[in-house]
């Protein structure tokens, strides 16, 4: 199984900050990482496909880039709406495979 | 706008069976690929299991191969999870989701999601 590493495991961030997650995959995935954000009681919700192409009414703060086993979300200007659990997945073999998540809050 | 809902969730004991339902509306459900993703409490996602649109193909996760079954009705647009010789560590909330091919990065993604159905194995 592909295993896919996500830090940090948490972070806070000030509004209008700049926000950083990594995702490393244990084998190359071109480019078939997706990034999902959930919020809590809530289903998750895609962010990100294809590593880098933003999903429609996902706000253009939120980008993503990487190749081959490495990968990151960024969020530009921290919003307080951006609160939530973060978690990226491999969708180019079975099984599909999520990272651990990241838990980002306002500081 | 596209809707999933789940239903079917529960307290059941361990070795017992339980069959979730997901209702599709909003879009051609005998278009998509569907999977199944649970989440255990306080934990990350993982992936279940996934029926290709036409039902011809499903793919599991080994820990549930054998045990669970992925089936689809697509006159109905529902989507179902047969779950059979439950274990405590089955125990999560169960998410229907669109399994959408991704062309450029031949990837899948879970596009639209449900509200989750809760099942507990628990005797």
């Amino acid at each position: 199984d592909i295993q896919m590493t996500q830090s940090p495991a948490s972070l806070s961030a000030s509004l209008g900050e700049t926000v950083t997650i990594q995702c490393r995959a244990s084998e190359d995935i071109y480019s078939g990482l997706a990034w999902y954000q959930q919020k809590p009681g809530k289903s998750p919700q895609l962010l990100i496909y294809g590593a880098s192409s933003l999903q429609d009414g996902v706000p253009s703060r939120f980008s993503g880039s990487g190749s081959g086993t490495q990968y990151s979300l960024k969020i530009s200007s921290m919003q307080t709406e951006d609160e939530g659990v973060y978690f990226c997945q491999q969708g180019l073999k079975y099984p599909f495979t999520f990272g651990s998540g990241t838990k980002l809050e306002i500081k | 706008e596209v809707q999933l809902v789940e239903s079917g969730g529960g307290l059941v004991q361990p070795g017992r069976s339980l069959k979730l339902s997901c209702a599709a509306s909003g879009f051609t459900f005998s278009d998509y690929n569907m999977a199944w993703v649970r989440q255990a409490p306080k934990k990350g996602l993982e992936w279940v299991a996934t029926i290709i649109y036409d039902g011809s193909r499903t793919y599991y996760r080994d820990s549930v191969k054998g045990r669970f079954t992925i089936s689809r009705d697509n006159a109905k647009s529902t989507l179902y999870l047969q779950m059979d010789s439950l274990r405590s560590e089955d125990t999560a909330t169960y998410y229907c989701a669109t399994a959408d091919f991704i062309t450029i990065a031949a990837s899948y993604v879970m596009d639209a999601w449900g509200q989750g159905a809760s099942v507990t194995v628990s005797s």
